[in-house]
């Protein structure tokens, strides 16, 4: 069964640009989860996409957006870009939705950088 | 806020030598998972602990959740250059599925 694949693996922009990651969770998963993860900070919590509708977010700025499609594939949406933004984005996917002790599957990540 | 702390931030041993890694919250959480990542790949799910007291064992890898379930350890034993990753700690907050990330373990094993 393949892993949960995103695209692009490595993304630089420059300030005040937008950009579009995209996950492919694992065949039959149906709920994706999107964190951040950068030196400083660690691992933070996005957003949690379950059969099209989000059901969680975490602390960022309303410039971090995030859709679910009826394969459940996800994108996320980071617009004005500012360099802080520069991180490893990671979506996981899981069977249902994430909680009692549910298994998340993490994908490879998009790297994004921003100049 | 429900923060993870965990210590030590960096460690490097040589192979062989035994390990403990901690996980401390101020707060309960409903489950504890941890997490191995080997650079360029996202983070791999070790273990769920679930129950205050739980004691899971996953080779030379042992993992306790504290009684109160705001803690919880990691340790390896005779580790392995293979070992060599960031172990993450990772909580559950309520049953809301949102995992709450403890900063991390970079660990790294000589030969």
């Amino acid at each position: 069964k393949a892993g949960v694949t995103q695209t692009p693996r490595y993304l630089i922009k420059t300030r005040g640009q937008q950009v579009t990651l995209s996950c492919s969770p694992i065949s039959g998963h149906r709920s994706v989860s999107w964190y951040q993860q950068t030196p400083g900070q660690g691992l933070q919590f996005l957003f949690e996409y379950f059969s099209e509708t989000q059901r969680n977010k975490g602390n960022f700025p309303g410039r971090f957006s995030g859709r679910q499609f009826s394969n459940s594939r996800s994108e996320m949406n980071v617009s004005t870009l500012e360099l802080g933004d520069s991180a490893l984005y990671l979506c996981a996917s899981s069977l249902a939705v994430t909680g009692a002790g549910e298994t998340q599957y993490f994908g490879p990540g998009t790297r994004l950088l921003v100049l | 806020t429900q923060l993870l702390e965990q210590s030590p931030q960096f460690l490097s041993i040589q192979e062989g030598e035994n390990l403990t890694v901690y996980c401390n919250s101020s707060s309960v959480f409903s489950s504890l998972q941890w997490y191995r990542q080997e650079p360029g790949e996202g983070p791999v799910l070790l273990v769920t602990v679930v129950t205050g007291g739980e004691v899971k064992k996953l080779k030379r890898l042992t993992f306790q959740f504290g009684d109160a379930r705001k803690d919880s350890s990691l340790h390896i034993t005779a580790a392995q250059p293979g070992d060599t990753g960031l172990y993450l700690c990772a909580g559950e907050a309520g049953n809301t599925g949102k995992l709450i990330f403890g900063q991390g373990t970079t660990l790294q094993v000589k030969p």
